[in-house]
């Protein structure tokens, strides 16, 4: 799997956008960009992924570059909930195998 | 719907001993994983199940770790003997069979070595 490059952390203000980059520069054809996060004290907890298009949910968007090479996850109106470890996981949608790296801390301040 | 439950959550041990963690996935769930996350660190992959059999064990220290989900349901993770560097939060994930992409993680079992 294609190694991924993250902040160590970020700060942002509640009820701002928080916007998480992510590099990764040799990401496959075939690989997808996956976005987990962990809350102190809990398991990880799955965000959002995509391939190539922007993707959306209830819990965050996914912006990938055209050149795939980068990421970021947005959140929209960060709460002080938000706050947590976030992962930029680059994967194969077949293997199903998640390989975390060190991940951003993100605090959200009041 | 219930999540992944696992026990104890913590647990203190001394260097030596032995302990034995418990995973219980969310029903339905044919793929089981654990994992080991040392402080400051993300989760590492130590073992994968699919039903009641191994998928990859390639990370698990075999010489003091062992894990077993004989009935294709529950699973538990076993260190003998356990050592300093086993200090961690062992998670346990859970994922449906096809075409879904995210595991469901329980909330890990911190464990400490004296």
């Amino acid at each position: 799997d294609a190694k991924t490059t993250q902040p160590t952390s970020m700060d942002c203000a509640e009820g701002r956008a928080a916007n998480l980059p992510c590099n990764h520069s040799t990401i496959s054809g075939n690989e997808y960009v996956y976005w987990y996060r962990q809350i102190h004290s809990q398991g990880p907890q799955y965000i959002i992924h995509g391939l190539k298009n922007n993707e959306t949910n209830e819990m965050a968007s996914l912006i990938i570059t055209e050149d795939r090479k980068s990421s970021t996850l947005i959140l929209p109106h960060a709460t002080l909930r938000d706050t947590a470890v976030y992962y930029c996981i680059v994967r194969v949608q077949n293997d199903y195998k998640l390989s975390f790296g060190a991940g951003t801390t993100v605090t959200v301040r009041a | 719907e219930a999540g992944v439950a696992q026990s104890p959550r913590y647990k203190i041990i001394e260097k030596r001993q032995s302990v034995a963690f418990w995973c219980n996935p969310i029903s339905g769930h044919a793929t089981l994983y654990w994992y080991q996350q040392i402080l400051g660190q993300g989760p590492k992959l130590l073992i994968q199940f699919q039903n009641n059999g191994v998928v990859d064990d390639s990370q698990l220290p075999k010489d003091r770790f062992s894990a077993e989900r004989l009935k294709g349901v529950d699973s538990t993770l076993k260190i003998q003997p356990a050592k300093l560097e086993d200090s961690a939060v062992y998670l346990c994930a859970s994922r449906p069979n096809r075409g879904y992409n995210e595991q469901f993680f329980g909330p890990g079992t911190r464990l400490t070595v004296l």
